[in-house]
């Protein structure tokens, strides 16, 4: 079975431009979260979906949103960025929403930065 | 608010000496605690939660509310359990997501 799949894996925007990033999930999988990585502040929980709808979300400025298809596949969208938005950001799928009983499987992530 | 402090950032111990990775916890509720490894290359996996109470790897890890505490523990450590070590706590029926820790590099050294 494939893995959680996240495209591009690198990106390179400067500051003001707009991003979009996607997640494909494992088959089957109908809940995408979305985590932010940076040395810094380590892996923060970003927003999670779940049957097209936002369950949940972290404590990010509204620049940050995402949305999630029929398919379960998941964008995340970043608009004005700033240089302090250059990380990772990881996807992870599971069947169900939330991580409780419910064991997460995280994509190899997108390394963007922001010059 | 929900907070996961991990002490070490790393942590270096020779094959066959015994590890522990600490982890503490801050949650007003019960939790539920979770350990997760990315070795070299790879992706961020699970690697145990205190509700399964079982050993993967030969590693174990208890949940000791009254410490607030989830250390990862194994007896003999192995050159290939050199990896990030990430411990991560789930409140509220899962409505945060995963609040991690800052992580721990753990190498074994031969």
């Amino acid at each position: 079975k494939a893995g959680v799949t996240q495209t591009p894996r690198y990106l390179i925007k400067t500051r003001g431009q707009q991003v979009t990033l996607s997640c494909s999930p494992i088959s089957g999988h109908r809940s995408v979260s979305w985590y932010q990585q940076t040395p810094g502040q380590g892996l923060q929980f970003l927003f999670e979906y779940f049957s097209e709808t936002q369950r949940n979300k972290g404590n990010f400025p509204g620049r940050f949103s995402g949305r999630q298809f029929s398919n379960s596949r998941s964008e995340m969208n970043v608009s004005t960025l700033e240089l302090g938005d250059s990380a990772l950001y990881l996807c992870a799928s599971s069947w169900y929403a939330g991580p409780s009983y419910n064991e997460q499987f995280f994509g190899p992530g997108t390394r963007l930065t922001v010059l | 608010a929900q907070r996961v402090t991990q002490p070490e950032k790393l942590l270096s111990v020779f094959k066959g000496a015994p590890v522990e990775l600490k982890c503490n916890y801050s949650y007003s509720g019960s939790p539920e605690l979770f350990w997760y490894v990315q070795y070299s290359r790879q992706r961020l996996q699970l690697l145990l939660r205190h509700i399964s109470r079982e050993s993967i790897k030969g590693f174990t890890a208890d949940l000791n509310k009254g410490e607030t505490s989830f250390h990862l523990k194994k007896p003999f450590a192995q050159e290939e359990d050199s990896a990030m070590y990430y411990c991560a706590l789930s409140g509220s029926g899962g409505a945060d997501g995963l609040t991690f820790g800052k992580g721990t590099h753990l190498i074994i050294q031969p």
